[in-house]
């Protein structure tokens, strides 16, 4: 059963262009949670997700930034005319189920590290 | 708002030392607390949850506790050595809330032989 895996692994925008992140949850999960950790910064939870939903996006900036978890496919985040400061590492997390199963431990990916020229 | 302050910010030691990470949560209305290790370039591996009606939880040299009233976990790393050095992230979940968790900037530990 294959982890988290998130691509592209390093990606490179300069200022104005689009990045998408992509995010495929480990096999039987369908909850997926995205964060941002800046330089010398803790993760940063942005937005949680269920297949075809958006639970939680109380993290996300109210501007440029979206994010998608399709029926089908993997889950996306979508920052539309990248600015400096969205350089940061971006890491997915993915569970079974939400907090009303218990005990659910996110399983994280490797995260993209994104550089804004 | 919950905040997360983990102290101190980084920490050399020799090796062999046994160590202690603390972290401290605002709100104590929690679900439960857990201890994640960060390696350079690499995502978060998992080392201890501990659910809020718990005191404390073990793992190998790893034990981690927690104070829930007054908002503390600490996380004592035993006989510590080079392969430890790493990024050790705290993080809690809110009681009655969505599953996502609300981490503290960490502490980067160096163990030098």
């Amino acid at each position: 059963n294959a982890g988290v895996m998130q691509n592209p692994r390093h990606l490179v925008r300069r200022r104005g262009q689009e990045a998408r992140l992509r995010c495929s949850p480990m096999k039987g999960h369908s909850h997926v949670y995205w964060y941002r950790q800046l330089p010398e910064e803790g993760l940063k939870f942005m937005v949680y997700l269920q297949k075809e939903n958006i639970i939680d996006e109380s993290g996300m900036p109210k501007e440029r930034f979206s994010a998608e978890f399709p029926k089908e496919g993997p889950s996306i985040l979508r920052i539309q005319q990248v600015v400096r400061g969205d350089s940061a590492a971006y890491f997915c997390a993915s569970s079974p189920r939400g907090l009303e199963g218990g005990i659910e431990t996110q399983y994280f990916g490797p995260g993209t590290r994104l550089l804004v020229l | 708002k919950q905040e997360v302050t983990q102290i101190p910010a980084a920490l050399s030691v020799p090796e062999g030392e046994n160590l202690v990470l603390n972290c401290s949560f605002t709100d104590s209305a929690i679900y439960n607390l857990q201890w994640f290790r960060q390696d350079p370039g690499k995502g978060l591996t998992s080392l201890l949850l501990i659910q809020s009606s718990q005191r404390e939880q073990t793992s190998g040299r790893l034990n981690a506790s927690l104070d829930k009233s007054s908002g503390r976990s600490t996380l004592y790393i035993a006989a510590s050595q080079p392969g430890d050095s790493a990024t050790y992230l705290c993080a809690v979940r809110r009681a009655g809330g969505y599953n996502k968790l609300i981490f503290g900037a960490g502490t980067r530990l160096a163990v030098h032989p």
